[in-house]
């Protein structure tokens, strides 16, 4: 059984500071990492991918990988009111399978 | 409409009640997902369909039958479900290749009593 792991918080951090998020993942072929943001009552929404290792940077947004320590993180910066959601890492398993398998997710409060 | 769009938005069934869900997709894509979200679970992938073919059924209990007339619609038929079974079911479309970003419906809120 293929598993994405996440602290399911609930993490809070006041306005205007870095949001950590971490994800790990059981599946070392696995060549692609999604993260998704839901919003209470709403359906979850792609915010970033990832294929390689190192950092990638999309306005307030970097997600970081590390395939040899099978580790995905979100880094929020400047996090806002508005990013309070749960944001769910998912990642496909090996073997050209389009499923995604996703963690639980973390609860993200930005307290104003 | 554009995106994914799931009819109704909330369900209350008893569990003789047959119903079904209806996801709709408008963006050209050929894989279709039914997901069950329930509280402090992961998503559960529950069946994909590729081309219309069905490609996975990760052990779902026959009172959920699905059906993919065509690429862009997809249905979920309920019969007999338990109270366990009220969660929020979501549908996703996604081109068909590992690694393709799914695109979510709003969800259907279904409540079995």
């Amino acid at each position: 059984q293929k598993e994405v792991e996440q602290n399911s918080g609930p993490l809070s951090v006041p306005e205007g500071a870095i949001a950590s998020l971490n994800c790990t993942y059981s599946d070392r072929g696995s060549q692609s990492f999604f993260w998704y943001r839901q919003y209470s009552g709403k359906s979850p929404e792609l915010i970033m991918s990832i294929y390689s290792n190192g950092d990638k940077e999309d306005g307030r947004f970097t997600a970081q990988l590390n395939k040899a320590s099978q580790y995905v993180s979100l880094l929020i910066r400047d996090s806002q009111p508005s990013d309070s959601a749960t944001y769910l890492c998912a990642v496909p398993p090996q073997g050209g399978s389009e499923k995604l398998v996703f963690g639980k997710g973390t609860k993200l409060t930005v307290n104003p | 409409e554009t995106g994914v769009t799931q009819t109704p938005r909330h369900l209350v069934m008893g569990m003789t009640n047959k119903k079904s869900l209806k996801c709709e997709q408008h963006l050209g894509h050929n894989a279709m997902y039914w997901y069950k979200q329930s509280a402090k679970k992961p998503l559960e992938l529950m069946f994909v369909y590729n081309f219309k073919e069905q490609t996975e059924n990760n052990s779902v209990p026959s009172r959920f039958s699905p059906e993919c007339p065509n690429s862009s619609h997809l249905f979920l038929h309920l019969h007999t479900l338990q109270p366990e079974d009220s969660a929020l079911y979501l549908c996703a479309s996604s081109l068909p290749a590992t690694g393709e970003t799914q695109y979510f419906g709003p969800g259907t809120r279904l409540l079995v009593l």
